[in-house]
């Protein structure tokens, strides 16, 4: 089975903290992306890659930043983390054109 | 106006009701996936459409290309089939980046 496993499932966070979410996938997927879903918005894309070293913004980057040195590894980077960061976070991974695989989802809460 | 469009946004169903859960899209897309979330956040894909019709167990996608709808159909529910139902397209443009429905929550009671 295909796994995508998120580092944290909870983390709360003091405001200005810089904030490490960690992404896995084990099926050796060119795609990986990271989400955040908050209540009555679905989920937004806030960054993607599509091969090692290489990140493309999605629709809400600001305040996140990302990194991609292995391929099978995604990490989420709140510089300094504010408020309006309390949400659940979700990555998943792809091959194009292909099912999409999500890990379990990281509750973060800044306080 | 949102790109996709999900209806509708809560459906409470008794068990054994045949359910159906609507999505429209604006876009041009490469395919359309239906997606399971349970409480405590994980999603899983339940299907991927590109035309027609997939069938897998009690549930039952279809997509209408030319009319720009696709429904996800539950036969026999169960209440453990409550959970939020979330329709994402592939847009043609955009490669593998999904565009996400808002999702519709499923109840079924016993």
């Amino acid at each position: 089975d295909v796994k995508v496993t998120q580092s944290s499932r909870y983390l709360v966070k003091r405001t200005g903290e810089k904030v490490f979410l960690e992404c896995v996938q084990d099926m050796d997927h060119e795609n990986m992306f990271w989400y955040r879903q908050d209540p009555g918005l679905g989920l937004r894309l806030i960054y993607f890659s599509y091969d090692v070293k290489m990140k493309e913004k999605g629709d809400i980057p600001e305040g996140y930043s990302v990194s991609r040195e292995k391929k099978e590894r995604f990490s989420l980077i709140l510089e300094s983390a504010s408020t309006n960061q309390t949400s659940m976070y979700l990555c998943a991974s792809s091959r194009d054109s292909y099912t999409i695989y999500f890990g379990e989802g990281s509750w973060l809460t800044v306080v | 106006k949102n790109e996709v469009e999900q209806s509708p946004q809560n459906l409470t169903a008794q068990e054994g009701e045949f359910i159906t859960i609507n999505c429209s899209y604006s876009v041009g897309i490469s395919a359309l996936h239906w997606l399971q979330q349970h409480p405590g956040g994980g999603i899983v894909s339940l299907f991927m459409l590109s035309s027609g019709k997939k069938k897998h167990g009690r549930l039952i996608a279809t997509i209408n290309i030319q009319e720009k709808h696709s429904s996800l159909h539950i036969t026999a529910s169960h209440p453990r089939d409550s959970a939020v139902y979330i329709c994402a397209v592939d847009r043609m443009e955009y490669g593998n980046k999904l565009v996400f429905g808002a999702g519709t929550i499923l109840r079924v009671k016993s």
